[in-house]
C-alpha cells in the first residue's frame, strides 16, 4: 500500500522558489502504476491540481502554472519533487502530493499525503 | 466550460439521505471521483469511477452520473460524515484535471 509524505520549508519569500519533496513508501517512483501528482489548497479555499510526473520523466502541468512549475523524480531516494518559481502571496497554500490513477477514461487520486502548509511572506 | 460546479453548502438531518451534485461539461466524457475532507485533514477518496467505493468506505456512500452531472449520495448520514466534499474529473481536452469548488456538508 502506497504512502506519501510531503516535506519542505514552511516559509518562502516572495519572488523566490518553493521546493517540496514527496517521499514514497510501499511502491517505487519508477512504477508505471501511478502518475505522481501535486495538488494545492489555499487557506479556506478549494483544491487545485498542479501537475504530475509519469514514467520518470513525462510531465503534465496545469496550464495556468506551466511556466513556473517543474516536477521531477529522484529514484535513488524514491521521491518526487515540486518546484514553483517566482512565488507570490497567491501561492500560499497547503500542498499535497497524491497518486493519480488513470485507467482509460477513469481516473482518481488515491492515496494523498497529509499535506504541508507553505506560506509566502517576507 | 472548464469548471466543475458544486453547491457551496448542504445540510441533512441525522439518519436522512443527502445528495451532493457536481456539474460540468467534462462529466460528459469522464466519470467523476469524490473526496471527503475533514477539517485540518487531507482529502480521502470515497467514490471512484465507475461509482465504486474504496475499501473501508461505508456502503452508505454511493455515486451516480447522468449527462453533465455527477452525484454523491449518502444514505443515512452520520455525524462523522460532516465534512467538505469535492468532485474531480479530467478536463474534457484530456490535458489536465479539475476539482469542484467543494460542498460543505452539515449533519444536523
Amino acid at each position: 500500500q502506497v504512502q506519501l509524505q510531503e516535506s519542505g520549508p514552511g516559509l518562502v519569500k516572495p519572488s523566490e522558489t518553493l521546493s517540496l519533496t514527496c517521499t514514497v513508501s510501499g511502491d517505487s517512483v519508477t512504477s508505471d502504476n501511478y502518475y505522481w501528482s501535486w495538488i494545492r489548497q489555499p487557506p479556506g479555499k478549494g483544491l487545485e491540481w498542479i501537475g504530475y510526473i509519469y514514467d520518470i520523466g513525462r510531465t503534465n502541468y496545469h496550464p495556468s502554472l506551466k511556466s513556473r512549475v517543474t516536477i521531477s523524480v529522484d529514484t535513488s531516494k524514491n521521491q518526487f519533487s515540486l518546484k514553483l518559481t517566482s512565488v507570490t502571496a497567491a501561492d500560499t497554500a497547503v500542498y499535497f502530493c497524491a497518486c493519480l490513477m488513470i485507467r482509460g477514461a477513469d481516473n482518481w487520486f488515491d492515496p494523498w499525503g497529509q499535506g504541508t502548509l507553505v506560506t509566502v511572506s517576507s | 466550460s472548464s469548471e466543475l460546479t458544486q453547491d457551496p453548502a448542504v445540510s441533512v438531518a441525522l439518519g436522512q439521505t443527502v445528495r451532493i451534485t457536481c456539474q460540468g461539461d467534462s462529466l460528459r466524457s469522464y466519470y467523476a471521483s469524490w473526496y471527503q475532507q475533514k477539517a485540518g485533514q487531507a482529502p480521502i477518496l470515497v467514490i471512484y469511477p465507475k461509482n465504486n467505493r474504496p475499501s473501508g468506505i461505508p456502503d452508505r456512500f454511493s455515486g451516480s452520473s447522468s449527462g453533465n452531472t455527477a452525484s454523491l449520495t449518502i444514505t443515512g448520514a452520520q455525524a462523522e460524515d460532516e465534512a467538505d466534499y469535492y468532485c474531480s474529473s479530467r478536463y474534457n481536452n484530456g490535458n489536465h484535471w479539475l476539482f469542484g469548488g467543494g460542498t460543505k456538508l452539515t449533519v444536523l
